[in-house]
């Protein structure tokens, strides 16, 4: 069966200090992977999406990147944290299109203090 | 880009009560989803519908798709206090760069209070 790993579960971080968030999926082969961040236990907004090694779509501007040096693992990253970078971070990962649905990590909640 | 607009954002209500959630948008999708998620954990997938009319229906859960795939419907009959949660919509982009891709509604948080 497939599941999905995401960690940490929580983070506090300073102002300014790298982050790194890593998912890994296993039991499946070429996943679509996602990152989102849910503001306030709202809707979702999707920061990144994969479709294969090395190929990173971003969805909207900010201070955050991600990568994906292999086919199962998707990091999500930043070199200076911003104050509004505070959120739930959330992984998800699904067969080609959305169809079937996505599985989601158990999120990281971050906080930049 | 696509928009979903969930409503009410807020419900709550009585156990044994009825209670429809909605999702509206002016674009069309391929499938329409629905997720539920608790306090500090993932959304989890309910249902996807993908034709237009389709209507299923997962115990006291009914989901509807609307014949123009741009509207969904969450109904629940005699809400328990196991109800209670966020219910997220989520709509597939049906083609070019939305396809594949997840738009999701802004969540319905429902109580339900024995």
């Amino acid at each position: 069966s497939q599941t999905i790993h995401q960690w940490p579960a929580t983070l506090v971080q300073p102002v300014g200090s790298p982050l790194s968030l890593e998912c890994t999926v296993e039991g499946t082969s070429n996943p679509n992977l996602y990152w989102y961040r849910q503001a306030a236990g709202r809707g979702l907004q999707l920061l990144f999406y994969s479709v294969g090694i090395g190929q990173i779509s971003s969805e909207v501007p900010q201070n955050l990147s991600a990568s994906r040096p292999q086919d199962r693992q998707f990091i999500l990253s930043s070199k200076k944290l911003l104050l509004s970078d505070s959120g739930f971070y959330l992984c998800a990962w699904s067969v080609q299109g959305a169809s079937f649905g996505y599985t989601f990590g158990s999120g990281t909640r971050l906080t930049v203090v | 880009t696509q928009l979903l607009e969930q409503s009410p954002q807020f419900l709550s209500i009585q156990e044994g009560e009825n209670l429809t959630v909605y999702c509206n948008s002016s674009s069309v999708f391929s499938s329409l989803q629905w997720y539920r998620q608790e306090p500090g954990e993932g959304p989890v997938l309910l249902v996807t519908v993908v034709t237009g009319g389709e209507v299923k229906k997962l115990k006291r859960l009914t989901f509807q798709f609307g014949d123009a795939r741009k509207d969904s419907s969450l109904h629940i009959t005699a809400a328990q206090t196991g109800d209670t949660g966020l219910y997220l919509c989520a709509g597939e982009g049906a083609g070019g760069t939305s396809y594949g891709k997840l738009t999701f509604g802004q969540g319905t948080i429902l109580t339900v209070h024995p």
